[in-house]
């Protein structure tokens, strides 16, 4: 079973700060699902990265998936009170998924 | 097709009751997941369903956990003599083969 470890596990800061949370895992991922899940509701897939190296935006989002394919990161740009959720990243394209604790990012206005 | 949907959102029960959650995948998907979130944590798998078949299910899921497809739509998780350590979100998702998942907002179960 691979073992994902995201850092920070908690993170608090101003609007307008920008920010980068890391995934990192124990092997290779064949491809890496980031998700963001808001309090009582269930996560929502932001991106996939597949291939090492590869860099995603999703407006002020942007993804790295490392080039040996064992981390990624996400760093957000100017955040806002928006953002706040817990960040989850997951190996994907297995038959289950299996998330790490993620990092729980609060921003205050 | 709205998404995937589950019921109740909240359910209250008194430990030693029986409990039933639905969940109501997107049509189109043929895999649906159940799992379970305690706060603090990621979400933890318990089990999932190809069509009406149970391929998997996780060693968290003891015999009081029970869960059916029975005609590859939708999906229930019985909790039989629930324990206060139950307490948590159940999530459901779905997704079409290894496509990106799709949650519902869950059920957070309270046992008092």
């Amino acid at each position: 079973t691979q073992l994902l470890e995201q850092s920070p596990q908690f993170l608090s800061i101003q609007e307008g700060e920008n920010l980068t949370v890391y995934c990192n895992s124990s092997s290779v991922f064949s491809s890496l699902q980031w998700y963001r899940q808001e309090p009582g509701e269930g996560p929502v897939l932001l991106v996939t990265v597949v291939t090492g190296g590869e860099v995603k935006k999703l407006k002020r989002l942007t993804f790295q998936f490392g080039d040996a394919r064992k981390d990624s990161s996400l760093h957000i740009t100017a955040a806002q009170p928006g953002d706040t959720g817990l960040y989850l990243c997951v190996e994907g394209g297995s038959e289950k998924l299996v998330f790490g604790k993620g990092t729980k990012l609060t921003v205050n206005p | 097709d709205t998404g995937v949907s589950q019921n109740p959102r909240h359910k209250i029960t008194k430990r030693g009751q029986n409990v039933t959650f639905r969940c109501d995948p997107i049509s189109e998907h043929n895999r649906l997941y159940w799992y379970r979130q305690t706060l603090g944590q990621g979400p933890e798998f318990l089990t999932y369903f190809q069509n009406e078949a149970q391929l998997e299910k996780s060693r968290l899921l003891s015999d009081r956990f029970s869960a059916e497809r029975p005609k590859g739509s939708f999906s229930t998780l019985e909790i039989q003599r629930t324990e206060q350590g139950d307490s948590a979100m159940y999530l459901c998702a779905s997704s079409r083969l290894d496509l990106g998942y799709t949650f519902g907002s869950g059920t957070r179960l309270t046992v008092v």
